[in-house]
């Protein structure tokens, strides 16, 4: 059964750092590009950053380039968001995702989703 | 960046009613559209890929139609698990793989 699950989330004052993670099981974690989406409070669903299977390329949002990393161990079966200079807009449901068989950034399976809070 | 709009924002049905949702690309994305579903406090779950396609293990109410800049996504037969909010994507020119702002699914 394929499972993802995310940790690291949690209350964070403005400007300050967290690292979430994403625990992936159950397929082959070393064959799939994999993503990170954020959900604000009440609003819809905002991609936000995408690693490939190798980590030869990341890509990011306008609104979190230059502050957030995303970087991934094959080995351990784990995806990792760093988020640093961290703003109240930040402020969300942040879900991992994996592609799906059917083509880059059609998502089959997705993380139950960890909240960041980020406020004084 | 392609804009994904959807309409309506919301709406109300009753169960067994027929539902259909609108979403509409700022250019053309071929058949690159993907719909999930969204209950409360979870997971999006797909639901149709590449427009027409359904997911396996998603019920057949579930429809997806359209290419281009113009699509749908009905439900034929609108059941109680049905009542959730809904999103389109377009996964043809990414990064980044926007998504419509959604469609709220109430019951009247």
């Amino acid at each position: 059964e394929v499972q993802l699950v995310e940790s690291g989330g949690g209350l964070v004052k403005p400007g300050g750092s967290l690292r979430l993670s994403c625990a992936a099981s159950g397929f082959t974690f070393s064959s799939y590009n994999m993503y990170w989406v954020r959900q604000a409070p009440g609003k819809g669903l905002e991609w936000v950053s995408s690693i490939s299977s190798s980590s030869s390329y990341t890509y990011y949002a306008d609104s979190v380039k230059g502050r957030f990393t995303i970087s991934r161990d094959n080995a351990k079966n784990s995806l990792y968001l760093q988020m640093n200079s961290l703003r109240a807009e930040d402020t969300a449901v942040y879900y991992c995702a994996r592609d799906s068989d059917y083509g880059d950034y059609v998502h089959d399976y997705w993380g139950q989703g960890t909240l960041v809070t980020v406020s004084s | 960046d392609i804009q994904m709009t959807q309409s309506p924002s919301s709406l109300s049905a009753s169960v067994g009613d027929r539902v259909t949702i609108t979403c509409r690309a700022s250019q053309s994305i071929s058949s690159y559209l993907n719909w999930y579903q969204q209950k409360p406090g979870k997971a999006p779950n797909l639901l149709i890929y590449a427009a027409s396609s359904l997911q396996s293990g998603v019920p057949s109410r579930f429809s997806g139609s359209g290419s281009g800049t113009d699509f749908t996504l009905t439900i034929s037969s609108l059941q109680p698990e049905d009542f959730a909010t809904y999103y389109c994507q377009q996964s043809y020119s990414t990064p980044p793989a926007t998504f419509g702002g959604g469609t709220k699914v109430e019951i009247k």
